[in-house]
């Protein structure tokens, strides 16, 4: 059974970068895609991107500017970074495994979240 | 707003059956499969359905997805209290990416 353990700093002020580390117990890191998603406070949710053990990364559209995913295979860790934060940023962070397609959306393991909160 | 639309809300009564919506396009749900997610607020989601119709292990048989042209829709019979949660679609679009509905929250009176 594949777990999900993600970490990174919680609280951030304008023009700062976000970064956030999952790292997979359980599983390969190969073969699958790795995604991360957010929430914020009392909304839905919202897709930010995938990247797979070869590095290949898509992106939100509405974010992509801003978004930098990678995966460190011997670690068995992904990581996402996004720069210049701004309050609209502040949100519940999950990461998650996808599945061997690109463009299945079916996320079966989810990491517990993280609170990333935007204030100056 | 999201280019996958659900309502806001559903209710029903223990036992009953409810249905949730899922209204997209061609170039999201007309083209590809469609995934379900079950939200307990202060939880990750999980995934209830995938492929749009198929249940992971462990997922009961009350659960049912389907679709039809550009709307899906996730159906769960013999309703039970413990079903009270958010409900999310989520599928891929060929301009978006990933994608997922507003959500619904469903209600057991």
């Amino acid at each position: 059974q594949v777990h999900l353990q993600q970490w990174g700093a919680g609280l951030l002020k304008p023009s700062e970068t976000l970064s956030l580390t999952c790292e997979v117990s359980g599983g390969s890191l190969n073969f699958y895609y790795w995604t991360w998603i957010r929430q914020p406070p009392g909304k839905g949710l919202e897709w930010i991107g995938e990247t797979n053990h070869n590095g290949r990364s898509t992106y939100n559209p509405s974010l992509k500017s801003r978004v930098t995913m990678s995966v460190d295979t011997s670690k068995k860790q992904f990581s996402l970074s996004l720069n210049s934060v701004t309050a609209a940023d502040t949100a519940v962070y999950y990461c998650a495994r996808g599945s061997l397609s690109s463009t299945s959306q079916t996320f079966d393991s989810w990491g517990q979240g993280t609170l990333v909160t935007v204030s100056s | 707003q999201s280019v996958l639309t659900q309502p806001p809300s559903v209710s029903g009564t223990p036992g009953q059956r409810v249905t949730i919506s899922c209204s997209g396009s061609s170039s999201n749900i007309g083209s590809k499969t469609v995934n379900w997610y079950q939200q307990i607020p202060g939880t990750a989601p999980k995934v209830l359905i995938y492929g749009t119709n198929q249940r992971p292990s462990g997922v009961p048989d009350r659960f049912s997805g389907s679709k039809s042209g550009t709307s899906a829709s996730l159906a769960i019979s013999g309703l039970q209290s413990e079903d009270e949660a958010n409900y999310y679609c989520a599928v891929w679009d060929d301009s978006l990416k990933g994608v997922f509905g507003g959500g619904t929250k469903l209600t057991v009176l």
